[in-house]
């Protein structure tokens, strides 16, 4: 069983430039995560998708947007890139079921560099 | 407005000494809270977590959390700790704005966890 993946694992990108990560949940999960990681810090929650619709949102400017497909895979967007979006981006998913959810699994994440 | 805080930076350990990692939170109404652990260029593997029940949860490779509601703490601990146990580790606890959904982690800043042979 696949666990979350995420492509690609390393991305260096130019200040201005846009970027798209990409992440494929864990079998059987229907919700996709974004985190932002940056170096030395705990991770901070972007956006989450459900039923291909962003259902909240951390505190990230426009730049930073998502789609969720039909077969659950989720991209993350990043335009007009600043020095301060180098990070890891992490992907986690998870099942929803109310109040007794599961827990998210993260997939390895993509190291982001903005030069 | 929901947070974890982890007060250490770094704890160091001895192999086969027990270790704890501390943790604590700030949640209005019931906390749901989760223990994560990051190796090197890794993302985070799930370790436990803390729902409702018993006070102490166990966990994987031999690690289990006390939630402490009196002291708003929800702290990391294994008996005998490992070499392979170093990594850093992160609380979290989940954020009940949406009610029962699945709702988005806050993390702490992390934990450094060295285990020395």
């Amino acid at each position: 069983d696949a666990g979350v993946t995420q492509s690609p694992t390393h991305l260096i990108k130019t200040r201005g430039q846009q970027v798209t990560l990409r992440c494929s949940p864990k079998s059987g999960h229907d919700t996709v995560s974004w985190y932002q990681q940056a170096l030395g810090q705990g991770p901070q929650f972007i956006f989450q998708y459900y039923e291909e619709e962003e259902r909240q949102r951390g505190n990230f400017p426009d730049r930073f947007s998502g789609h969720q497909f039909p077969n659950y895979s989720s991209e993350l967007n990043v335009n007009a890139l600043l020095l301060g979006d180098s990070a890891l981006y992490l992907c986690a998913s998870s099942l929803a079921r109310g109040i007794r959810d599961t827990e998210a699994f993260f997939g390895q994440g993509t190291r982001l560099t903005v030069v | 407005a929901q947070s974890v805080a982890q007060p250490e930076d770094q704890v160091n350990v001895a192999e086969g000494n027990p270790l704890t990692v501390k943790c604590t939170y700030s949640v209005s109404g019931n906390p749901y809270l989760f223990w994560y652990v990051q190796y090197p260029n890794r993302g985070l593997q799930f370790l436990l977590k803390y729902i409702t029940g018993d006070n102490l949860v166990k966990g994987s490779y031999g690690f289990e959390a006390e939630f402490n509601k009196s002291q708003t703490s929800f702290h990391l601990k294994k008996p005998s700790a490992l070499v392979s146990d170093s990594a850093l580790y992160f609380c979290a606890v989940r954020d009940p704005l949406y009610g029962g959904a699945t709702n988005k982690l806050i993390f702490g800043t992390g934990t450094l966890l060295a285990v020395q042979p």
